[in-house]
């Protein structure tokens, strides 16, 4: 069983949808959690944290359920410019600290 | 958060030759850095952490005699494939820590390899 685990998709959603992913973590003593973007041929990027109490920042919205196991990533009114892959992270802090990257959900916004 | 330069951003070479790829830490000191590979719609696979002045930390399955990695000063480490095959065309990022970042960590943009 992979550590974390994503839908690769694609999400194919037109503009303004809303859209949600979800992420599945297999080790309970991972500790932070992350969504990062990476667009195309380009280094992932941090979008956000991801806390139990649920992190908002503007149009997306994460949240941990840490009984459950998992991740999610709320994006509202969806952009084209949010056509990329988003990738769960997952740091387990009693192994060093490493990222553990989940393989990634595709989105695609059309017009 | 610091910045982490990569370079080349693209590379293609002919089978059987090496390709070297740099990451320098820009205006700080990364005494530990991470390399990973990426292959088509795949996850970012962690293939060794590099440590200055010491041996590189290799990933199960990673060859460390393919993938050389040197890390002799806090600002750079490089990433060398040996006698590149098809196979190891991949994009590989490099990464090292940074506390001034949530994460705790810096990307560099990243090289995509192309071997013919």
């Amino acid at each position: 069983r992979k550590e974390v685990e994503q839908d690769p998709g694609p999400f194919n959603v037109p503009e303004g949808a809303t859209v949600a992913f979800n992420c599945t973590y297999s080790n309970s003593a991972s500790q932070s959690f992350f969504w990062y973007r990476q667009d195309c041929r380009k280094e992932p990027k941090l979008l956000m944290s991801v806390y139990s109490s649920g992190n908002e920042d503007g149009r997306f919205t994460a949240q941990l359920n840490r009984a459950s196991q998992y991740i999610s990533l709320l994006i509202r009114d969806s952009k084209l410019s949010d056509s990329a892959t988003y990738l769960c992270v997952v740091i387990l802090e009693n192994a060093g600290n490493m990222l553990t990257f989940g393989g990634g959900t595709r989105l695609m916004v059309k017009p | 958060g610091a910045v982490v330069s990569q370079h080349p951003s693209w590379v293609i070479c002919k089978s059987g030759t090496s390709v070297k790829i740099e990451c320098r830490s820009l205006d700080f000191q990364a005494t530990t850095m991470f390399w990973y590979r990426q292959f088509p719609k795949k996850s970012l696979m962690l293939m060794a952490t590099s440590n200055e002045g010491s041996k590189a930390t290799y990933e199960q399955g990673v060859e460390k005699d393919k993938f050389l990695i040197n890390h002799a000063s806090l600002t750079l480490s490089t990433l060398t494939v040996t006698s590149a095959h098809p196979e190891d065309s991949s994009f590989y990022i490099c990464s090292a820590r940074d506390s001034g970042t949530v994460s705790g960590y810096t990307f560099g943009s990243g090289t995509r390899l192309t071997v013919v």
